[in-house]
């Protein structure tokens, strides 16, 4: 059975610094994994997809990697702004899609 | 992009009544769509799998009875919370993916907040 974690569960940094949330999961047969964030009371955004075949994606000040033998991947949020705040959950696809438990990120201003 | 719009994004109705939540892909074709249940500082709960034209796949637990699900064309699902309980409120999310290409991302509704008073 497929299972997904996040480390840290919580996470506060000053702004301008850079971050690293870390996902793991315990089937590497997946066929993709998703980065996503939620602001409170609201639906999901999409910030990065990772097929299996890739290594990372980067879109802006995110970068996010996928080492699928190990069964881990990072998502990097450069310089950090208030604006970041929120919770950032992955998501694995095998037959089905899982979320891990997200990781709640406020930025100090 | 790609946009899923979910209907309504509130709703509180008494014990006893049936809710009807729609969701819709706006641009693009979803053969399958998702339901998720999110409780307060819980991760997202796979409820179902809805499948166009055919009957929906059920996570263990969701009574099927209760949590009503028809797909009925490829843009649009909706779930039917059957005579609610204050218990079944929470946070309910669609999500679809664009039945091509293959392996494409999933695309997520704003939520609805379901309060059964």
């Amino acid at each position: 059975k497929q299972e997904v974690t996040q480390i840290p569960a919580a996470l506060s940094v000053p702004e301008g610094e850079n971050l690293v949330l870390n996902c793991s999961f315990t089937d590497s047969a997946i066929y993709n994994l998703q980065w996503f964030r939620q602001d409170p009371g609201k639906g999901l955004t999409s910030l990065l997809l990772i097929q299996s075949s890739q290594r990372e994606q980067t879109s802006g000040r995110l970068n996010a990697s996928l080492d699928k033998s190990s069964g881990r991947s990072t998502l990097y949020i450069a310089a950090s702004q208030p604006g970041d705040s929120a919770t950032y959950l992955c998501a694995v696809r095998d037959d089905k899609i899982i979320f891990g438990k997200g990781t709640r990120l406020h930025i100090l201003p | 992009g790609a946009v899923v719009s979910q209907h309504p994004s509130r709703v509180i109705c008494k014990s006893g009544t049936s809710v009807k939540i729609e969701c819709r892909s706006l641009d693009f074709q979803a053969t399958t769509m998702f339901w998720y249940r999110q409780f307060p500082k819980k991760s997202l709960m796979l409820m179902a799998t809805s499948n166009e034209g055919s009957k929906a796949t059920y996570e263990q637990g969701v009574e099927k009875d209760k949590f009503l699900i028809n797909h009925a064309s490829l843009t649009l699902s909706t779930l039917t919370v059957t005579s609610a309980h204050p218990e079944d409120s929470s946070f309910y999310i669609c999500s679809a993916r664009d039945s091509t290409p293959t392996n494409s991302p999933l695309h997520f509704g704003n939520g609805t907040r379901l309060t059964v008073t």
